[in-house]
């Protein structure tokens, strides 16, 4: 079974603008959570999505928002951009065991770098 | 709010020795899940090994064990016949059974482990 993609891998933005991550869950996952990870505040919950419903939201400015599709595939998108939105953006999923989120698998990230 | 507090921001092993990562958290839950990830320079999060709090008995994945106090609320990792490719930053998490917080995975900052050959 293929893992958890994520595209871009690398991303190179200036202040202000905005960028767009995708996430494609493991086959038959319906949950999916976004990660921010950064050397000063290690890695922070940013939101999980089931169902194309955002379920529960971390403590982030409205500028980070996301969404998720029928097919599960999911996005994240950042607007004004700032220096320290820098991070590694991860995306993780998990199947729903009995109305629980089971065990959460990882994609290998998105670095965004914003100058 | 639950945390989780890794006290041991590096450790070093020599190849094929035994190491133990620390981990405790603070909850008021009496069901919850932890978890050992692993992050290699590669940045890809692999889960390690995870323990549900309601089993007493302490999981097991192959070099991997964990050594769960639930009333201490510590949780450690022990490596044995550690390998250089054990050689990552090591992440203990935690996670709520029910409710909004159920969503969610709460980290330590991690500890960097490396493997001397």
């Amino acid at each position: 079974k293929a893992g958890v993609t994520q595209t871009p891998r690398y991303l190179i933005k200036t202040r202000g603008q905005q960028v767009t991550l995708s996430c494609s869950p493991i086959s038959g996952h319906r949950s999916v959570s976004w990660y921010q990870q950064t050397p000063g505040q290690g890695l922070q919950f940013l939101f999980e999505y089931f169902s194309e419903t955002q379920r529960n939201k971390g403590n982030f400015p409205g500028r980070f928002s996301g969404r998720q599709f029928s097919n599960s595939r999911s996005e994240m998108n950042v607007s004004t951009l700032e220096l320290g939105d820098s991070a590694l953006y991860l995306c993780a999923s998990s199947f729903l065991l009995a109305g629980v989120i089971d065990t959460q698998y990882f994609g290998p990230g998105t670095r965004l770098t914003v100058l | 709010a639950q945390t989780v507090t890794q006290s041991q921001p590096e450790m070093s092993v020599q190849e094929a020795e035994t190491v133990t990562l620390s981990c405790t958290y603070d909850t008021s839950e009496s069901d919850y899940y932890l978890f050992w990830y692993k992050q290699p320079p590669s940045r890809q999060m692999i889960l390690v090994i995870r323990q549900e709090a309601y089993k007493q008995q302490n999981a097991t994945e192959n070099r991997f064990s964990v050594n769960f106090q639930k009333a201490a609320k510590s949780f450690s990792l022990k490596i044995s016949d550690s390998q250089l490719g054990d050689a990552a930053m090591y992440f203990c998490a935690y996670r709520s059974v029910r409710g909004g917080s159920n969503y969610k995975l709460t980290f330590g900052k991690g500890t960097l482990l490396t493997v001397n050959p």
